[in-house]
């Protein structure tokens, strides 16, 4: 256990579906990211939140929506989805950039 | 802007065998540099990183970095794997500015029985 906590670690959607993917951090961070790791691709950073606020998008389809109510929590709300979204979503947390990043274990997700 | 690059997408070694995976970062600043290790279906996990001080840095599982500022590169090595090292390694640089990690793309070592 690394201190983030992603759940589900699996999910199946349908392209029609909504599903959200969460992320928790204890260990007082203060920035939260999502990254998407696909198949034989770099690590992608899609969102960043720094207390609260987001700082970052990379461009990232609006079927893909984000929330940080708080510096413990991030969520990643997911619809209609593609198949091509499929892929392991990451979670990450830090305080400062010189102590790196705390990583989840990942939610592997599934569009079919 | 920061730049990571990992010449090596794929290193297979023989377990008991000494290992070198490359890294080289471009910066004209000063920077922080990490190794992350990925189990399959797992997150990233900290190896090792370096902030200053001694150019060699040692980390978990016997693994150890040498940072060198003149060639801009953090090589990762460990003088004997075993098969549990079977993993995807990431280098990682930071950049200030934007105060945020920059990800090399992976060196998938392959360890050998």
């Amino acid at each position: 256990e690394t201190g983030v906590t992603q759940t589900p670690r699996h999910l199946v959607m349908g392209m029609t579906n909504k599903k959200s993917l969460k992320c928790e951090q204890h260990l007082g961070h203060n920035a939260m990211y999502w990254y998407k790791q696909s198949a034989k691709k770099p690590l992608e950073l899609m969102f960043v939140y720094n207390f609260k606020e987001q700082t970052e998008n990379n461009s990232v389809p609006s079927r893909f929506s984000p929330e940080c109510p708080n510096s413990s929590h991030l969520f990643l709300h997911l619809h209609t989805l593609q198949p091509e979204d499929s892929a392991l979503y990451l979670c990450a947390s830090s305080l400062r950039v010189e102590g790196g990043y705390t990583f989840g274990s990942g939610t592997r997700l599934t569009v079919v | 802007a920061q730049s990571v690059t990992q010449l090596d997408s794929q290193v297979p070694v023989f377990e008991e065998a000494p290992v070198e995976l490359r890294c080289n970062y471009s910066s004209s600043v000063s920077v922080y540099l990490f190794w992350y290790v990925q189990y399959p279906n797992q997150g990233l996990q900290l190896l090792l990183k370096y902030l200053s001080g001694s150019t060699l840095v040692k980390g978990i599982n016997g693994f150890e970095a040498e940072f060198n500022k003149s060639q801009t590169s953090f090589h990762l090595r460990k003088p004997s794997v075993h098969i549990s090292d079977t993993a995807e390694y990431f280098c990682a640089v930071s950049d200030l500015e934007a105060d945020k990690l920059i990800f090399g793309t992976g060196t998938r070592l392959q360890v050998f029985p």
